[in-house]
């Protein structure tokens, strides 16, 4: 059972380049979501969906898009890439099950470096 | 301003002694608390999950509780092993806001031999 996979694993870019992190899960979740993390502050919430063809904005949402077309994937993209996107970006996913008690299970995370 | 408050900032014990971490809140109404633990360079893995209702919750050596009424938790470490450091986070989500977690900023704990 592999989980939440996140690809790559980390991420070279100069600013204006474009990318997509992709995030994958097998436990059929219906809810998946992207968060950053950066230092001394804790996971911010980018974007979220609740099932296939349903996404929404999180805390953060400029300068990143996502779809999801299948229950198992959900990537993001980065439009034009900003030193200010440098950072460790997580996706997790979890049943949506008994309301707001779902387990969250995160990816292994994604180190992006914008120069 | 951020919704959880964690404290200590970071903390260093020996290995076999207790510890306890602080997580205060403000998010509101709420539904649960989640307590996650994040090693270095790794996803942040689940200890705890409690809703209103529960006061107490235990994982192996780690017991978190919770008082709602002041909109405090907190997560105690019983006889720490090596393996126990790393960062504790805890996640706090608003009834109705399913999905918006608030995340607090984590508690460094560092396990010296």
């Amino acid at each position: 059972n592999a989980g939440v996979t996140q690809t790559p694993k980390f991420q070279v870019l100069k600013t204006g380049q474009s990318m997509t992190l992709q995030c994958a899960q097998d436990m059929n979740h219906e809810y998946m979501s992207w968060y950053r993390q950066d230092p001394g502050m804790g996971l911010r919430l980018i974007h979220y969906s609740v099932g296939a063809g349903i996404t929404d904005q999180g805390e953060v949402p400029n300068g990143y898009n996502v779809s999801r077309s299948t229950t198992e994937d959900f990537p993001l993209r980065l439009l034009s890439a900003a030193p200010s996107q440098t950072s460790v970006y997580f996706c997790a996913s979890s049943y949506i099950g008994r309301p707001g008690t779902g387990e969250l299970f995160f990816g292994e995370g994604s180190r992006l470096t914008v120069l | 301003k951020n919704q959880v408050e964690q404290s200590p900032q970071s903390l260093i014990i020996l290995e076999g002694k207790n510890c306890t971490l602080q997580c205060n809140y403000t998010v509101s109404p709420f539904s649960n608390l989640r307590w996650y633990k994040q090693d270095t360079g790794r996803g942040p893995v689940s200890l705890t999950i409690m809703t209103f209702s529960e006061n107490t919750k235990s994982n192996g050596r780690y017991t978190a509780t919770l008082d709602a009424d002041t909109k405090q938790s907190s997560l105690h470490i019983t006889a720490s092993q090596l393996s126990d450091s790393a960062s504790y986070i805890c996640v706090v989500s608003a009834e109705g806001s399913w999905g918006k977690f608030q995340f607090g900023a984590g508690t460094q704990v560092v396990v010296t031999p």
